[in-house]
């Protein structure tokens, strides 16, 4: 079956540690993102990569980073210098960047909670 | 810049009652709207979309209308059920092909 897989379901770090986040998807698709989404709230886009080895900062990259070394592979290093980590993270693929009715597809998410 | 408004929440509803979520949107050109439903602990699903003014998506007796006129794509189910309880997203696509957000309304269905 196709899909994005995301590891762990939940993670829990000591303040002051890295901490990396997989995002796996077999769907074949160009685009990747990820949106962090705290309770009650809307989903805020950290970083997205529309191609293997490119990525591009969304509007809360401030204290997290990305690689894209491979089509099927999209981790999220949360570091030690994000004030506020503890949230749920989602990972999302698309076949193209979104718009013209290329809708988004997501894992399963992944709550981190530093203590 | 483009947003995307949502209802607040919570919306509770009995078993069988007819639902309606309002989303308006403010967009430059011609977006692409969505509709994605979370359920509890779960990432988002995408229940259905409309890419041009007039279009109606629908899915698993959702539906919603593309109205340019309104600037809206509200959500609505005839008759819903306890399991439809979840949050739901209204989002639109912006010119740079990044999905914009509404901030999510959470559904509450009562047997």
């Amino acid at each position: 079956d196709g899909g994005i897989t995301q590891s762990p379901k939940y993670l829990f770090r000591k303040e002051g540690q890295n901490v990396t986040l997989s995002c796996e998807q077999n769907l074949n698709h160009d685009a990747m993102y990820w949106y962090r989404q705290d309770p009650g709230q809307g989903l805020r886009l950290i970083y997205y990569s529309q191609i293997v080895n490119d990525f591009q900062k969304g509007d809360i990259a401030e204290g997290y980073s990305v690689s894209r070394e491979k089509k099927e592979s999209f981790p999220l290093t949360v570091t030690s210098a994000q004030k506020n980590p503890t949230a749920f993270y989602l990972c999302a693929s698309s076949t193209r960047p979104a718009g013209q009715g290329y809708e988004q597809y997501f894992g399963p998410g992944t709550r981190l909670t530093v203590t | 810049g483009d947003s995307v408004t949502q209802m607040e929440g919570p919306v509770t509803l009995s078993e069988e009652a007819f639902l309606t979520i309002n989303c308006t949107y403010t967009a430059t050109g011609y977006p692409s709207l969505f509709w994605y439903v979370q359920y509890p602990g779960e990432g988002l699903q995408l229940l259905l979309k409309a890419t041009k003014a007039d279009d109606k998506g629908s899915n698993k007796g959702f539906e919603a209308t593309y109205r340019k006129e309104t600037t809206s794509f509200h959500l609505e189910k005839g008759s819903v059920q306890v399991s439809d309880s979840a949050v739901y997203f209204c989002a639109l696509s912006d010119s740079n092909y990044q999905l914009i957000w509404g901030a999510g309304t959470k559904l509450i269905i009562k047997p």
